[in-house]
C-alpha cells in the first residue's frame, strides 16, 4: 500500500540551529515532491517544490533534497528562528495534480 | 500572489442539518479545485476533485451523496455536508489549481457538529 512517513511528530530545536525533517515514501512514483507549512487552524502554505530529476533546491533559509532511489526527501531550515515554529508537511504530487500528504512534523524553535 | 478564500471559517451546527462551505479563487481562474479533510494531528486527506462544469470525482471511501460538490464557475466550488453527524466534525480545506498547475490552499473551515 502507498505510504508517506515523516520522521517524527515533533522536533524541538534551539534558535540558530538547523532543523532537518525527513519524508519517506513507498509505492509512489511522484512527478513532484512539495513541502508546505501549516500553522494551527490554517490551511497549508506552499514552500518549495522539487522535481523528480532534481537533487536539491534552495529558497532563502530552506533547502530540500530529493533522492528517488531512496524514496526520501530531506527538508532543512537553517539559522532557525522562533517564527519558523509550525507544522511542516511533505506532499507527493502525481501527474493529475493530486497531492498526497504526510502527517507532518511540528517544529518548535526555542529562543 | 494567488489567494483562495473559504467561507465560513468556522461553523457549528446541529446533527442532521446540512452545511455548505464555499471555496473561491479571488484573483485567478481555477481549472481544478480539490477538497480535503483534516482530523487533529493527521494529514490532509483528499476527498474529491472538482472540475468546473463537470461532476466531481470522489476518492475511494468518500460518499458522494454525503458530500455534495458543485463547481459552478471557474472561481467557485462549494462543498455541502448533508445530514451532518458528529463524526463529520473536521477541518475542511480546499485548494485551487491555476492553468500552469500551481496549487493554492484556502484557510480552511472548522466544522463542529453537535
Amino acid at each position: 500500500s502507498q505510504k508517506i512517513e515523516q520522521n517524527s511528530e515533533a522536533l524541538n530545536i534551539q534558535e540558530g540551529k538547523t532543523a532537518t525533517l525527513t519524508c519517506n515514501y513507498t509505492n509512489y512514483s511522484p512527478a513532484y515532491l512539495q513541502w508546505y507549512r501549516q500553522d494551527p487552524g490554517r490551511g497549508p502554505v506552499f514552500l518549495l517544490l522539487i522535481r523528480e530529476n532534481e537533487k536539491e533546491k534552495r529558497k532563502e533559509r530552506l533547502k530540500v533534497t530529493f533522492d528517488t532511489t531512496l524514496k526520501q526527501s530531506l527538508f532543512h531550515i537553517t539559522a532557525s528562528q522562533p517564527a519558523d515554529s509550525a507544522t511542516y508537511l511533505c506532499a507527493l504530487e502525481s501527474n493529475d495534480y493530486k497531492l498526497s500528504f504526510g502527517a507532518g512534523t511540528t517544529v518548535t524553535v526555542r529562543a | 500572489g494567488a489567494v483562495v478564500s473559504q467561507h465560513p471559517s468556522w461553523v457549528i451546527c446541529k446533527s442532521g442539518t446540512s452545511v455548505k462551505i464555499e471555496c473561491r479563487s479571488l484573483d485567478f481562474q481555477a481549472t481544478t479545485m480539490f477538497w480535503y479533510r483534516q482530523f487533529p494531528k493527521q494529514s490532509l486527506m483528499l476527498m474529491a476533485t472538482s472540475n468546473e462544469g463537470s461532476k466531481a470525482t470522489y476518492e475511494q471511501g468518500v460518499e458522494k451523496d454525503k458530500f455534495l460538490i458543485n463547481h459552478a464557475s471557474l472561481t467557485l466550488s462549494t462543498l455541502t455536508v448533508t445530514s451532518a453527524h458528529p463524526e463529520d466534525s473536521s477541518f475542511y480545506i480546499c485548494s485551487a489549481t491555476n492553468r500552469v498547475g500551481e496549487q493554492f490552499f484556502g484557510p480552511g473551515t472548522r466544522l463542529t457538529v453537535l
